[in-house]
């Protein structure tokens, strides 16, 4: 089945800094990667996708790239602000249908320092 | 997207005893789902609730443990039944508005068993 690795698991910049965090899957049949922000407290917040069907997509501060050759992506942020720090966490799955089966990252937490 | 809601948000349990948790949604959904993510740990998917019928769980998790319920398009629940400590964790409720929609999760019930 698959399986989602992630790095860095903890990732601490200063503000204005980028911060990128990485992850790989192993099937290459997957091709839906969603990126999840979850602050204290709270439910895990989507924050971008993208599907195996473009390498990168933009959301202002927020871009995501896909290489489907290697089986990456990565999450990249820039002009960090303390309200970015939170647990990030990837995820791979199959899109058309059901999302039912995403795999997920340990989760990266991120530390913006003001 | 829609409005999830979950009750109780935490709860302290004594082991052996069961919790019943509810996921309310302010409009029909396709699909929900349950998690569960043990303390500093990643999400990892219980079950698929389906409407009028039974769940499917995934390896690792049945029926007896983890009794699941949909009636409707907007509500399901999950008990958690004879509780022991190492079933102290978060159980997370998510839910697709459509084909090819994104999971978008609510807050999370918080439990911890003595």
């Amino acid at each position: 089945g698959e399986n989602v690795e992630q790095h860095p698991s903890t990732l601490s910049v200063q503000e204005g800094d980028s911060a990128v965090i990485k992850c790989t899957y192993s099937d290459s049949a997957s091709n839906y990667f969603p990126w999840y922000k979850q602050e204290l407290g709270k439910g895990p917040q989507l924050i971008i996708d993208i599907r195996s069907n473009v390498g990168e997509k933009k959301d202002q501060r927020i871009a995501v790239t896909l290489n489907k050759t290697a089986k990456h992506f990565s999450l990249h942020i820039t002009e960090t602000q303390p309200e970015d720090s939170a647990v990030y966490f990837c995820a791979a799955g199959n899109y058309g249908g059901s999302q039912g089966n995403l795999i997920f990252g340990k989760g990266t937490k991120l530390s913006v320092k003001p | 997207s829609a409005v999830i809601s979950q009750k109780p948000s935490r709860d302290i349990c004594q082991r052996g005893t069961s919790l019943t948790i509810q996921c309310q949604v302010d409009s029909q959904v396709t699909m929900m789902f349950w998690y569960r993510q043990q303390p500093g740990q990643s999400l990892t998917l219980i079950a698929t609730a389906n409407q009028g019928s039974e769940a499917t769980y995934e390896s690792g998790f049945v029926i007896d443990k983890f009794p699941i319920s949909r009636p409707n398009l907007t509500f399901s629940t999950l008990t958690v039944s004879n509780m022991s400590p190492e079933d102290s964790s978060i159980y997370l409720c998510s839910v697709e508005t459509g084909p090819d929609q994104p999971q978008h999760f609510g807050d999370g019930t918080r439990l911890s068993i003595l």
